[in-house]
């Protein structure tokens, strides 16, 4: 089964302060790990992957085997960041990504 | 947009109605996804495809059916509506060799009285 756990429901931040967003995942066999964010009136969308290992808007994820997580990571938060975060997780070769329960994060100007 | 459309985007029904929601799609991918988002929960599959009159059960399918007779549309159907499945319903898609990357539809709100 794939489990993708969120502990966090809202996070609220001021600007130019440091953002974390946990993410912990149960699954058997080799995952595929990703973040997608859903900002106002916008349509969720992928933010970044692991397999990518890339930047994305000055976050970044490392996936972290031994500890089964998948941070979202940003040293400087900025007001255009509020947003819902998901956490999602794919078995390799398989099509059927499973989701966190999600963040909500609130820069505060 | 990626090519994906949902109707309707918001319904308000009342309890034991039948509703169906459309999803459709013109980037002729394979795979075809229901989900719906509530709050504390996040995002639950209901149902997926695979391909045309190919689909699988996710998560939360008891209470709806699916059907996919071309590749283009993916229809959602609440057989007797109920209360606990007012949520708001994603739909999104993705193509083969493509895991993980979906994209998604801009959602239906649906209101059970």
């Amino acid at each position: 089964a794939q489990r993708v756990t969120q502990p966090e429901k809202l996070l609220s931040v001021f600007k130019g302060a440091p953002v974390e967003l946990k993410c912990n995942y149960s699954y058997s066999g080799s995952p595929e790990l990703f973040w997608y964010v859903q900002y106002s009136r916008q349509r969720l969308q992928l933010l970044l992957r692991h397999i990518s290992r890339e930047s994305i808007k000055g976050f970044t994820a490392d996936l972290n085997k031994g500890e089964t997580s998948f941070h979202l990571k940003k040293p400087f938060a900025q007001e255009e960041d509020s947003a819902m975060y998901y956490c999602a997780l794919s078995g390799h070769g398989n099509n059927r990504l499973a989701f966190g329960k999600g963040n909500q994060v609130v820069v505060i100007p | 947009d990626a090519g994906i459309t949902q109707s309707p985007r918001h319904k308000v029904t009342e309890t034991g109605t039948p509703v169906t929601l459309r999803c459709h799609q013109t980037e002729n991918h394979r795979y075809m996804y229901w989900y719906r988002q509530d709050p504390g929960h996040g995002l639950r599959l209901i149902h997926y495809s695979y391909g045309v009159k190919d689909t699988d059960k996710g998560e939360v399918s008891d209470g709806y059916s699916v059907s996919r007779s071309k590749t283009e549309d993916f229809l959602l159907t609440l057989e007797s509506a109920t209360s606990s499945q007012t949520s708001v319903y994603f739909c999104a898609i993705t193509g083969t060799g493509n895991t993980g990357e979906l994209f998604f539809g801009e959602g239906s709100r649906l209101t059970v009285l």
